[in-house]
């Protein structure tokens, strides 16, 4: 079965600066990789999502991520954030042709003025 | 994009009692939802699939009495948590896919409901 490690409860970072969230996965094969974004209130919003091909994703927001199959890593980020991205943040990674992915915990990213 | 509705978004009820939640897709199709539950600073965990017309299909672990899903048409999946006890408090998630059977497919997410059971 796959997981999904998220090392970093928590990320503070000052508006502007740039920011990396880590994922790491566990799974047989290559998987498929998302980012999602929960903010209070909303629902869980996908960022951007790997499932083959070029191994750098450019998602919605500014966001980006490189899978790294050597390092089993997926990483998320932003050259400069804005006190709006402040939210949790999932990695999810899931088994080709399930579809439903498996979450890792989140990291909550806090934003300074 | 597709949007998932839940009802209500938080509730609070007295221990023994039930509470019916609800997901709706507003402007689509859901022949399957899914149904999550999310402890505080912690994962989403699958809990069952519902699919509609059918028996929902639940996760190894989960109470299938405790947990009563209906899927009765093709917008409204119905997640009843029955007597609820207060470790069933948690925040409950929806989703539904769109997209097919590719690499398209992508899970839209409700809102979530906050319960509390006192």
């Amino acid at each position: 079965a796959q997981s999904v490690t998220q090392p970093d409860i928590h990320i503070t970072v000052s508006e502007g600066a740039s920011l990396e969230l880590r994922c790491n996965y566990s799974y047989g094969a290559t998987p498929y990789l998302f980012w999602y974004v929960q903010s209070p209130g909303q629902g869980l919003q996908l960022l951007l999502k790997y499932f083959s091909g070029d191994t750098l994703v450019q998602g919605i927001k500014g966001f980006e991520a490189e899978f790294k199959r050597s390092q089993s890593s997926f990483n998320l980020r932003k050259p400069s954030v804005h006190w709006s991205d402040a939210a949790e943040y999932f990695c999810a990674v899931g088994a080709r042709g399930s579809y439903i992915p498996t979450f890792g915990r989140g990291t909550s990213l806090i934003v300074h003025p | 994009g597709a949007v998932v509705s839940q009802h209500p978004s938080w509730v609070i009820c007295k221990s023994g009692t039930s509470v019916k939640i609800e997901c709706r897709s507003l402007d689509f199709q859901a022949t399957t939802m899914f149904w999550y539950r999310q402890f505080p600073k912690q994962s989403l965990m699958l809990m069952a699939t519902s699919n509609e017309g059918s028996k929902a299909t639940y996760e190894q672990g989960v109470e299938k009495d405790k947990f009563l899903i209906n899927h009765a048409s093709l917008t409204l999946s119905t997640l009843t948590v029955t007597s609820a006890h207060p470790e069933d408090s948690s925040f409950y998630i929806c989703s539904a896919p769109v997209g097919g059977t590719g690499p398209n497919r992508e899970q839209y997410f409700g809102p979530g409901t906050r319960l509390t059971v006192t």
